[in-house]
């Protein structure tokens, strides 16, 4: 499967427990982005890194979450001392080098749940 | 004001029928517009990007209206499997900035 690649599918925490959320983006892409889907809302933009960088991260609550792309390995969206607020279902986005660049593909995302 | 506005419906449409979505968006230095689609608790999919000059792909048909700030899909001949929420999404880039999703037009093609 040459898409992107998020996991896991399901995740369930205790609130204060930590979430962590991985995305291998397609072959060739080098750019990842991070989108929450609150219940019957839109997706709404949290992240964008490339290799060990980030680029934009406007969307990204202030505290308690965090994101990286390292060098080596997947991206990974960190979430501590989750609350019930933060039970979404989070996608991963990727695209290739900028230019004029294709749109971007998701990963069938990560739904999190807060007990 | 939302940046990328869409009438939420839900479209309850028959079979074979022609169905028209609008979506309205805020920031006039937008640059790339799409349309995906999302079925239940899946992911996005790319539907058909719109160019300025209006683009059709099969039942598909996009048009962009930059003056009033407008995109609209059209789905001629729909089938059941055209079942599904369509989103209107914006980027003010030509790829790599983020998107800007509306919330969402929930279709349903009735047999």
């Amino acid at each position: 499967n040459a898409g992107v690649m998020q996991n896991p599918r399901h995740l369930v925490r205790r609130r204060g427990q930590e979430a962590r959320l991985r995305c291998s983006p397609m072959k060739g892409h080098s750019h990842v982005y991070w989108y929450r889907q609150l219940p019957e809302e839109g997706l709404k933009f949290m992240v964008y890194l490339q290799k060990e960088n980030i680029i934009d991260e406007s969307g990204m609550p202030k505290e308690r979450f965090s994101a990286e792309f390292p060098k080596e390995g997947p991206s990974i969206l960190r979430i501590q001392q989750v609350v019930r607020g933060d039970s979404a279902a989070y996608f991963c986005a990727s695209s290739s080098i900028q230019g004029r660049a294709p749109p971007q593909h998701f990963g069938d995302g990560t739904r999190l749940s807060i007990l | 004001r939302k940046e990328v506005e869409q009438d939420p419906g839900p479209f309850n449409v028959p079979e074979g029928a022609t169905v028209a979505f609008n979506c309205t968006y805020s920031n006039s230095a937008s640059q790339s517009f799409f349309w995906y689609r999302q079925d239940c608790r899946k992911e996005p999919k790319l539907l058909m990007s719109v160019y300025s000059s209006g683009n059709e792909d099969g039942r598909f048909t996009a048009q962009l209206n930059r003056a009033s700030q407008y995109i609209s899909l059209l789905i001629r001949d729909s089938k059941l499997s055209d079942s599904a929420t369509y989103l209107c999404v914006v980027n003010k880039g030509f790829g790599n900035e983020k998107l800007t999703f509306g919330t969402g037009t929930r279709l349903t093609i009735i047999p």
